[in-house]
């Protein structure tokens, strides 16, 4: 059983397009994330929530906009794509916030790759 | 601002050999310090992790050293395999700082590590 699935797993789309990406956890934990890869394989943390409150929002343009229904699930809608959106969207999750803390390892999905053109 | 730097970007080494990777940070209210393993297609997967208040920890080949007053830390692969091919970062965060930094982990660049049979 996958702990942190996310869908689709590829997505080519049309710059202006609107897309969103699915994330599910199965490991109980009460925090969920985003990140983002670029081409250079930097990661960079996009959003966290906790118990589906938002808790972390870098500097993100608004096109892009998490969603939680409930704390199992955290979704990203990516509105007008442009080129430099195309990277590696990961989904994550931990038991709590606290990085650091006891069982508070973040747990990483396998990614979706994103790629407008 | 690239709080945490990484380096080499790439590291080959030989099978047996021992892999070395370095991480400076900047922000003396990180606490928690873990590396991340990636292989290609997959997630970072948390590989061994270290807190401050020692200077070093092991876990079968894997070792951090952790020096504070230089704001350094590496990861020490002894006996590295074939298999231990795979992106490496290095991240941190503050543990339990509260705020808009709860939780966050910076990563640094990656270093990819091949090692040759």
């Amino acid at each position: 059983d996958t702990a942190v699935s996310q869908t689709p797993k590829y997505l080519v789309t049309q710059m202006g397009n609107d897309k969103s990406i699915k994330c599910e956890q199965n490991l109980g934990h009460d925090t969920m994330y985003w990140y983002k890869q670029d081409s250079k394989k930097f990661l960079k943390i996009m959003f966290s929530y906790n118990n589906k409150e938002l808790i972390i929002n870098e500097t993100v343009p608004n096109r892009f906009s998490p969603k939680s229904p409930d704390k199992a699930h955290l979704n990203l809608h990516i509105n007008s794509l442009e080129l430099g959106d195309s990277a590696v969207y990961f989904c994550a999750s931990s038991q709590g916030p606290g990085q650091g803390a006891q069982g508070n390892t973040i747990y990483f999905g396998e990614g979706s790759w994103l790629t407008v053109v | 601002q690239q709080q945490v730097k990484q380096s080499p970007q790439s590291l080959i080494v030989q099978k047996g050999g021992i892999s070395i990777i370095n991480c400076a940070y900047e922000n003396t209210a990180f606490d928690y310090f873990p590396w991340y393993q990636q292989f290609p297609g997959k997630g970072p997967a948390l590989l061994i992790a270290i807190r401050p208040d020692v200077s070093e920890k092991k876990e079968g080949r894997f070792t951090i050293s952790f020096n504070k007053s230089a704001k350094q830390f590496s990861l020490h692969i002894m006996d590295s395999q074939p298999g231990d091919s795979a992106t490496y970062f290095c991240a941190a965060s503050p543990a339990n700082a509260g705020g808009t930094s709860y939780g966050k982990l910076t990563f640094g660049q990656g270093t990819i590590l091949t090692v040759h049979p």
